[in-house]
This record gives C-alpha cells, structure tokens and sequence, in this order.
C-alpha cells in the first residue's frame, strides 16, 4: 500500500509558542494537499488544505505553505494550546490515473505547559 | 456536514475468524470510499478504493483474497478481513470522497481498533 515513511518525528514546543510542522509530498502532479490532525485512537481530522495554484493559506491560528519547487508542505500553529498536541499528517490528492489521497509521515507535536 | 460512520469502534477476535468493518456516508452519497490502516506510530497506509458497483482497487501489496471489500450502495463499503492473524491487528480508517465540496470532500471515519488474538 502507500504511504511514506516510518516511526513518527517528534516536536515539542512550550504552550503559547508558535510551531512549524513540515512535510515533504512525492508526486509533482499532486493538486490538492491536507493536512490533518490525529489524536490517539481517533480517525483524522481536517485542518486545513491548500490548492496547488496557491502558495500561502492561512486559517485560524494555523497556516499552510506550499512550495512546488520542492515539494514541501508545512504546516504553522501559532500560539499553541495543550490542546494542539496531537499526531499532524499532510496528505497529497494524487490525480495520475485514479484519483486518491495518499498520506505523509506524520509528525508527533507536544505542547509543553 | 459530512458524516462518515465507521462501525465497530473496537473488535476482538480470535486467529482464523473473519471480521468485517462497515463504513456508512450518513448524509451523502459516496461514490468512492477508501481503506487504510495504520500501524502504531506510523502513518495511514492507503489499501484500497472501493467504488460503488464495481472491483475495489487495491494497492501494491495488498492482498485481495484477504481482504474483501464491498461496496453494494452508495452509503455503505465494507472491508472483511478474512482468516485474520495477529499482523492484521491495527487500526483501519475508512474515508469516502471525494466531492465537490470543501476539502474535496474527504470524510473520515473514527476508525476500527482490531485486535487478533
């Protein structure tokens, strides 16, 4: 099956900093990315996405950046809560042949108080 | 909004025994659905495509024979895990779409927590 990557990195900020999780996607005619937040035993939840003719998406308290040329996603959380602790996934919509969403490694973010 | 319903939350079975996860679109109509799973620490691994009325498409690797796939209505996939074995513990998500919708219309379920024993 697909996916990409193995064993979570980690990142652990102090309540009330800013974030920055990043991710690297595959496939360059990728048009559409997610990224999503997990927590334990739960399925993903939305965040926020971004099309691929934009660079720059911002939401509330969170941010995504795309960059083509790399294909590189990030995602920023600003003034981070305990509540934002939680597994983040970016997730690619591969439209070559059919259409599906294929996800990113995941990044394991802990709000330290 | 979009709901996805994934049932049951949790299951237990012994080694041998088949097991069968149901996915429902509660409030619209999901021509496509897909199945992941997911190991502990480790991301979504996409298994299959099922699409309403004909063969899921499963990914690399993926057995078919061993895990059935249905998707006889526009609300309902399964996934049947069959003479299941203790490498099948793991957690599988289920998500329908996508739609023209917001987000493509990518719902996911809350998930199944499969445990053989």
């Amino acid at each position: 099956g697909e996916s990409v990557g193995l064993h979570l990195p980690t990142l652990s900020v102090q309540e009330g900093d800013n974030s920055i999780i990043n991710c690297a996607y595959s496939n360059s005619a990728s048009d559409y990315f997610i990224w999503y937040k997990q927590e334990s035993g739960k399925g993903p939840q939305f965040i926020i996405d971004i099309r691929s003719n934009m660079d720059k998406r911002q939401g509330q308290r969170v941010t995504v950046l795309l960059n083509k040329t790399v294909k590189h996603l990030s995602l920023q959380i600003a003034a981070t809560q305990p509540g934002d602790s939680a597994v983040y996934f970016c997730a690619e919509n591969r439209i070559q042949g059919a259409q599906k969403l294929v996800f990113g490694q995941g990044t394991r973010l802990t709000i330290n108080p | 909004g979009a709901v996805v319903s994934q049932h049951p939350s949790w299951v237990i079975c012994k080694s041998g025994t088949s097991v069968k996860i149901e996915c429902r679109s509660l409030d619209f109509q999901a021509t496509t659905m897909f199945w992941y799973r997911q190991f502990p620490k480790q991301s979504l691994m996409l298994m299959a495509t099922s699409n309403e009325g004909s063969k899921a498409t499963y990914e690399q690797g993926v057995e078919k024979d061993k895990f059935l796939i249905n998707h006889a209505s526009l609300t309902l996939s399964t996934l049947t895990v069959t003479s299941a074995h203790p490498e099948d513990s793991s957690f599988y998500i289920c998500s329908a779409g996508p739609r023209r919708a917001a987000n493509y219309g990518y719902t996911f379920g809350s998930g199944t927590r499969l445990t053989v024993v």
